[in-house]
C-alpha cells in the first residue's frame, strides 16, 4: 500500500514539446506530492510539490496536476529544452507525526532533443 | 546559503567491513532523513531524525544504523558488509518534518 507507480520509465521529447510523466498511488494518507529531477553525479533536486487541497500547481514551464478520487498525478514540462533531460521522480508522504518518509517512483529518463 | 553535504563521495569497502558516512544539513534545518539509490530498487527510504531522535526507520536490516548530533549532523553506519550495499546513499534536510527535503549529492558506496 505504500507503492508510488510512475510512468512511463523513459521518454523522448522534441525541443519546444510537452513532456508528460504520471505517478498513481495507493495509500490514502499520502498528502504530499513532491516532484524531484536528478543529474547523473546529482542528488534529487525539488522541482514542485502539491497537496490535495488543491488541483494543479504551476511554476514557470513546470505543471502538476493532481486528480484525488483517482489517486493520480502528474508532471508537465511545457517547452521542454535540452537542459531538462534527466531523471525526474515523482514521491508522496504522508504527514502523520513518526510517518514522515517519501515513498519514490522508479524514476523517468527525459531525453528531450533539438 | 550552503546546501546539504555529504563526506566522502566516494568509498570502496570490502564485504564484512563497517562504513560510516557523514551528512551536514543546510543550516537551521533539524530534520534529516537517509536514503539508498540503486538501480534495481530505485531511492529508499532508511531513516529519518529530528531534534536528535530517530522518528521513523525503513525496513532496512539492523546492520543500518544512524544518530544525529545537536547540531543537526547525521551520520549513517553499515556494519558487515554486503555486495548488495553497494549504492548512492542520499541525505537530505528539511525545515519541518515532512516536506520541503534538500538533498545531498551522495556518498557513492562500492563493496568489493
Amino acid at each position: 500500500q505504500q507503492q508510488v507507480k510512475q510512468s512511463p520509465q523513459s521518454l523522448i521529447v522534441q525541443k519546444g514539446g510537452i513532456s508528460i510523466i504520471n505517478c498513481a498511488y495507493e495509500n490514502t494518507a499520502f498528502d504530499y506530492f513532491p516532484w524531484y529531477q536528478q543529474f547523473p553525479g546529482k542528488g534529487p533536486a525539488l522541482l514542485i510539490a502539491i497537496r490535495p487541497d488543491v488541483s494543479e500547481k504551476k511554476e514557470g514551464r513546470f505543471t502538476i496536476s493532481f486528480n484525488k478520487s483517482a489517486k493520480q498525478f502528474s508532471l508537465h514540462i511545457m517547452d521542454s529544452q535540452p537542459g531538462d533531460s534527466a531523471t525526474y521522480f515523482c514521491a508522496a508522504s504522508p504527514s502523520g507525526a513518526g510517518s514522515y518518509q517519501l515513498t519514490f517512483g522508479k524514476g523517468t529518463k527525459l531525453s528531450v532533443i533539438p | 546559503k550552503a546546501g546539504v553535504t555529504q563526506t566522502p563521495r566516494y568509498l570502496i569497502k570490502t564485504r564484512g567491513q563497517q562504513v560510516t558516512l557523514s551528512c551536514s544539513p543546510i543550516s537551521g534545518h533539524r530534520s534529516v532523513s537517509w536514503y539508498q539509490q540503486t538501480p534495481g530498487q530505485g531511492l529508499q527510504f532508511l531513516f529519518e531524525y529530528f531534534s536528535e531522535t530517530q522518528r521513523n526507520k525503513g525496513n532496512f536490516p539492523g546492520r543500518f544504523s544512524g544518530r544525529q548530533f545537536s547540531n543537526s549532523r547525521s551520520e549513517m553506519n553499515v556494519s558487515t558488509l554486503e555486495l548488495g550495499d553497494s549504492a548512492l546513499y542520499l541525505c537530505a534536510s528539511s525545515l519541518y518534518q515532512g516536506t520541503g527535503y534538500t538533498f545531498g549529492s551522495g556518498t557513492r558506496l562500492t563493496v568489493v
